[in-house]
């Protein structure tokens, strides 16, 4: 089936960790997001890209990395300098971003909770 | 600036009931995209619409409506007969400029009991 998948879906970090989310999708969309979500904040954008090689940050990216090596693959790093990394980590994709408001589409949520 | 604004944070209502959900937008640009999404209690986003800034009729779809007004730069979502399978988080959102990824209010949790 087609569709965005994201792992795992609980996560636990420790203080003073790097932890890696992972997302991949088989929709052959080019762009992908990292939006995460808090209780009352609504969903703030992390990064996005819109191809290969390619990602800008969004209004939230300070403690995050990205990388894009693949068109199906957009992996997010919440990385020790990210001061409250606990929340609701939504990934989404959608086709080529040359038109504004292109429809995105969201995998099912990844729980990161640091103890 | 872009900004949505879904001043409604929490709505109860019973089953059967009407139940309208409010969403104001702020945007310069002539072409824009507007989205509902419905958040249910697993987490993931569902798409429900998206509607363009030219096209100002209003749309049905069984039982959800939406009612797109630009001279006041809302973009309300109608529940008729709302039933408990319609409670979870609704999130209204902005698409402008290519090259860009959608902006989102903060959402409205619709609780409905039976």
């Amino acid at each position: 089936d087609g569709g965005i998948t994201q792992s795992p879906k609980y996560l636990f970090r420790k203080e003073g960790q790097n932890v890696t989310l992972s997302c991949e999708q088989n929709l052959n969309h080019d762009a992908m997001y990292w939006y995460r979500q808090d209780p009352g904040q609504g969903l703030r954008l992390i990064y996005y890209s819109q191809i290969v090689n390619d990602f800008q940050k969004g209004d939230i990216a300070e403690g995050y990395s990205v990388s894009r090596e693949k068109k199906e693959s957009f992996p997010l790093t919440v990385t020790s300098a990210q001061k409250n990394p606990t929340a609701f980590y939504l990934c989404a994709s959608s086709i080529a971003t040359e038109q504004p408001g292109n429809t995105i589409y969201f995998g099912e949520g990844s729980w990161l909770t640091v103890v | 600036a872009q900004k949505v604004t879904q001043a409604q944070t929490e709505i109860s209502v019973v089953e059967k009931e009407d139940v309208t959900l409010d969403c104001v937008y702020e945007t310069r640009d002539t072409t824009y995209y507007l989205f509902w999404y419905k958040q249910p209690p697993s987490g993931e986003l569902v798409f429900l619409i998206r509607r363009n800034s030219f096209d100002e009729q209003n749309e049905i779809s069984g039982r959800y409506s939406w009612n797109f007004q630009k001279s006041t730069s809302s973009f309300n979502f109608t529940i008729t007969a709302s039933q408990v399978v319609d409670s979870a988080v609704y999130f209204c959102a902005l698409g402008v400029g290519a090259g860009t990824a959608l902006i989102f209010g903060k959402g409205t949790t619709l609780s409905v009991s039976s």
